[in-house]
């Protein structure tokens, strides 16, 4: 059974802090992406990647960025956090293949104060 | 990129009673169609995925199937159970680049 983690469920922070939300996964998955999910807005794309130290930007890169020094991680970074980034973060992950389901961790709830 | 739509926001059904949700999609070029399911403060969990070869899946109460001409495809739920109340999303995958579209979510209300 795949196995995606994220590091904290629930993160509390302030505004200007440099914060970091850190994602693994234990099934050698080449796709590893990140979302943030909004009551109302549903789930979504901040950056995905596609292989160690490569990454794209989602629909809504703006005030993160991101990194993969490893296969199995995935850190996401908000390099001053702003109230506006206060969410629900969802890490997920899926297999290079073709046509293959995402499998996503318990989430982080992260609160800027 | 991708215009994903899913009808109804929100469903209401009584227990035993079956639920029908609809996506459409815009981009004639997906090829994989997954249903997520994700309860109150859990993770969005794949519950079944169709690809485009095929018509209509099933798997016990749940199905989905698929029109690829019109660009739409539904979940259907039979004999619903209050376990089934959720939130549930469907996601059409364009192949270029391997990215999902979630949809903005069903919230399904089973009452017993």
């Amino acid at each position: 059974d795949v196995k995606v983690t994220q590091s904290s469920r629930y993160l509390v922070k302030r505004t200007g802090e440099k914060v970091f939300l850190e994602c693994v996964q234990d099934m050698d998955h080449e796709n590893m992406f990140w979302y943030r999910q909004d009551p109302g807005l549903g789930l979504r794309l901040i950056y995905f990647s596609y292989d160690v130290k490569m990454k794209e930007k989602g629909d809504i890169p703006e005030g993160y960025s991101v990194s993969r020094e490893k296969k199995e991680r995935f850190s996401l970074i908000l390099e001053s956090a702003s109230t506006n980034q206060t969410s629900m973060y969802l890490c997920a992950s899926s297999s290079g293949q073709k046509n293959q389901p995402q499998h996503f961790g318990d989430g982080t709830r992260l609160s800027i104060l | 990129g991708e215009n994903v739509e899913q009808h109804p926001s929100t469903l209401s059904v009584q227990e035993g009673d079956s639920a029908v949700i609809k996506c459409t999609y815009s981009d004639s070029a997906s090829n994989y169609f997954p249903w997520y399911k994700q309860e109150l403060g859990k993770r969005p969990q794949l519950i079944i995925d169709i690809r485009s070869n095929v018509g209509e899946k099933k798997d016990q109460r749940i199905a989905v199937t698929l029109n690829k001409t019109a660009k739409h495809f539904s979940l259907h739920i039979t004999e619903t159970q209050p376990e089934d109340s959720a939130v549930y999303f469907c996601a059409p995958l364009l192949p270029a680049g391997n990215m999902l579209t979630f949809g903005g979510g069903t919230r399904l209300m089973v009452k017993p």
